[in-house]
């Protein structure tokens, strides 16, 4: 099993709906999780940042958390054309200093 | 606003050859980061460092050492290129664990193409 797992996509939706990107993790005692934004030819952006179960909103991001599952998904609200990038899902491992990136999942957000 | 540089945004090199790859950060960050990036695999860590002449390997350090002789500067060193290393380069630095926040910082990225 991958340390992070993420579905690869392409995910589709249509301009003003909810997108909504899944990420699973295998290390139970992770404690810090992160959704990273990337342009085709770009480097990685940080979006969000996620450290306690639950909720949590910055505009129209929102990054939820279930550690007993031990998933976190980033949820997209009224989807914009910009939107359209790969997702990457990040964990930081335990007594660890790095961090495991997932493969990505390609949004497509059609006009 | 923390900035990250890298060396060179385009490289191409012959097999066998030596190459370095350095990268720059100014945001005081004690942890750096050398991965590559290729099409379906994702980012792979090469090696990261935590603090000025430490080092530890990554998932992938084969054909790979890195140097860390400052803070702000992590360099990556292919001993001898070879065409599997074709791909893009992605150094990052993030401050230590214990102190917040401490996500990853990226540069612009090196592609790098061996032929």
């Amino acid at each position: 099993q991958k340390e992070v797992e993420q579905n690869s996509g392409p995910l589709s939706v249509p301009e003003g709906a909810i997108a909504s990107l899944n990420c699973t993790y295998s290390d139970r005692g992770s404690q810090s999780f992160f959704w990273y934004r990337q342009y085709s030819g770009k480097s990685p952006e940080l979006i969000m940042f996620i450290y306690s179960n639950g909720d949590k909103e910055d505009g129209r991001f929102t990054a939820q958390l279930n550690k007993a599952s031990q998933y976190v998904s980033l949820l997209i609200r009224d989807s914009q054309p910009s939107d359209s990038a790969t997702y990457l899902c990040a964990v930081n491992m335990v007594n660890n200093n790095d961090m495991r990136f997932g493969a990505g999942t390609r949004l497509t957000v059609k006009p | 606003d923390v900035k990250v540089t890298q060396s060179s945004r385009y490289l191409v090199k012959r097999t066998g050859e030596k190459v370095f790859l350095e990268c720059v950060q100014d945001m005081d960050h004690e942890n750096m980061f050398w991965y590559r990036q290729d099409p379906g695999l994702g980012l792979r860590l090469i090696y990261f460092s935590y603090d000025v002449k430490m080092k530890e390997k990554g998932d992938i350090p084969e054909g790979y050492s890195v140097s860390r002789e400052k803070k702000e500067r992590f360099s990556l060193i292919l001993e001898s290129a070879s065409t599997n290393q074709t791909s893009m380069y992605l150094c990052a630095s993030s401050f230590s664990e214990d102190r917040d926040p401490y996500e990853q910082y990226f540069g612009p990225g090196t592609r790098l193409t061996v032929t």
